[in-house]
């Protein structure tokens, strides 16, 4: 089982859609959880991190369940310009810091 | 403010060569991050530096090997290349009191034929 796992995808959706991502992991070491955005053919960029309590972005939300092990990202009123992949990340503290990509949920949204 | 950079951009070997890719961290960053994403999927993380050694290796073979200068730039070196080494090789710097906030360089693709 990969240590990182992310909705296969792709996800097609019209403008104005909600669309959620979901990730789950395995290592229960896990300590910090993050989102990053990755654009065709670019460098991963950070989206945002994901805390305990949930937090929200403006029309990003993200959720953390520690005991279920699994986090979510929900973009309301989806643009054009979300159109990415979407990349779930986590950091375990074993014997050193150790930060695992998901493989990525490809969003394209349609006009 | 500069940031993460890469060089060279695109990099075309024969199996069996060696290469070497730069990478100069963010302005204040000290910690060098590399990853390997083939394509279709997640980067995959090689090691990382700080300090002028090598402080955490993932699961690659010792082909790969990397150094990092008093400068905190820091190079990636693939020896006896294999097809399978075709992928964008990305950096990511950091600074070790927020090593997981990391930014990534537009990367290098390596194309082995």
């Amino acid at each position: 089982r990969k240590e990182v796992e992310q909705d296969p995808g792709p996800f097609n959706v019209p403008e104005g859609a909600t669309v959620a991502f979901n990730c789950t992991y395995s290592n229960s070491a896990s300590q910090s959880f993050f989102w990053y955005r990755q654009d065709c053919r670019k460098e991963p960029k950070l989206l945002m991190s994901v805390y305990s309590s949930g937090n929200e972005d403006g029309r990003f939300t993200a959720q953390l369940n520690r005991a279920s092990q699994y986090i979510s990202l929900l973009i309301r009123d989806s643009k054009l310009s979300d159109s990415a992949t979407y990349l779930c990340v986590v950091r375990a503290k074993t014997s050193y810091d150790k930060v695992i990509f998901g493989p990525g949920t490809s969003l394209s949204v349609i006009p | 403010d500069a940031g993460v950079t890469q060089s060279p951009t695109h990099l075309i070997k024969t199996r069996g060569q060696q290469v070497t890719l730069r990478c100069s961290p963010k302005s204040g960053h000290d910690t060098v991050s590399w990853y390997q994403q083939a394509l279709g999927q997640g980067p995959q993380f090689i090691f990382q530096y700080y300090e002028e050694e090598e402080r955490q290796r993932g699961n690659f073979p010792d082909r790969f090997s990397g150094h990092q200068f008093p400068n905190y730039s820091s190079e990636l070196n693939v020896n006896a290349l294999l097809l399978g080494d075709s992928a964008l090789y990305l950096c990511a710097s950091s600074r070790v009191t927020s090593a997981y906030e990391q930014y990534f360089g537009p990367g290098t693709r390596l194309t082995v034929t």
